[in-house]
């Protein structure tokens, strides 16, 4: 069972910082996925890798395969990104079952 | 629109009645899932499917039942609910296994008395 970790838990931020959250995972994939869920809404698909570097708008998400490591990072943050910010994996081959992280919470202030 | 629709949205049951959630999606996706999320355990895959007639098991499939007769519909039946079953209910949907873009319904919340 692949297991998956993200830092940091919870993240406060002022509006326009840099930010950086992080996804370890413990065995091999076959894709990795960035998801976002606002407070009260639904989830939503921001990225799906499987190697390199993927970029939308501000919002850039990075995956070192060897490394089993995937960042997502956040440029010039703004309120309207306080959200939770989930990860999860995808195994490899016929293993077509996902692993979620246990999300990181994000407060972007004014 | 190219959407998940899950229904019903808010459901409050008793223990041991028999409860069907639904899910469609319009996007001729292949494959379709459920998950459950609860506070401090996050998301957690209960069934899968990855075509008609063909459904596999999650994470914590106990206590559930899926069924894929038709490529668009996906329902999660709960035979027997009890309390722990008490929790907020996604469906989600993409083009071909775990590997594509997943595409989420609204989400049930559903509790158990």
């Amino acid at each position: 069972k692949n297991e998956v970790e993200q830092s940091p838990q919870n993240l406060t931020a002022q509006e326009g910082e840099f930010i950086t959250i992080n996804c370890s995972y413990s065995v091999g994939i076959s894709a990795l996925h960035w998801l976002q869920q606002h407070p009260g809404g639904g989830i939503v698909s921001l990225f799906m890798l499987s190697s390199g570097k993927k970029k939308h708008g501000r919002l850039i998400a990075t995956i070192n395969i060897q490394e089993k490591h995937s960042s997502l990072h956040i440029t010039a943050s703004h309120p309207r990104d306080s959200a939770v910010y989930i990860c999860a994996v995808n195994g490899g081959g016929s293993n077509y079952k996902l692993t979620f992280g246990k999300g990181t919470l994000l407060t972007v202030n004014p | 629109e190219a959407q998940v629709t899950q229904n019903p949205r808010y459901l409050i049951t008793v223990t041991g009645k028999k409860l069907t959630v639904t899910c469609s999606q319009n996007m001729n996706h292949e494959y379709m899932s459920w998950y459950r999320q609860d506070p401090g355990l996050g998301l957690r895959q209960i069934y899968y499917s990855m075509n008609v007639e063909v459904t596999d098991k999650g994470d914590v499939p106990e206590g559930y039942k899926v069924s894929r007769k038709e490529k668009r519909n996906f329902p999660l039946i709960l035979e027997s609910p009890s309390p722990n079953q008490t929790s907020l209910y996604f469906c989600a949907s993409s083009r071909d296994r775990g590997t594509e873009t997943q595409y989420f319904g609204p989400g049930t919340r559903l509790l158990v008395l």
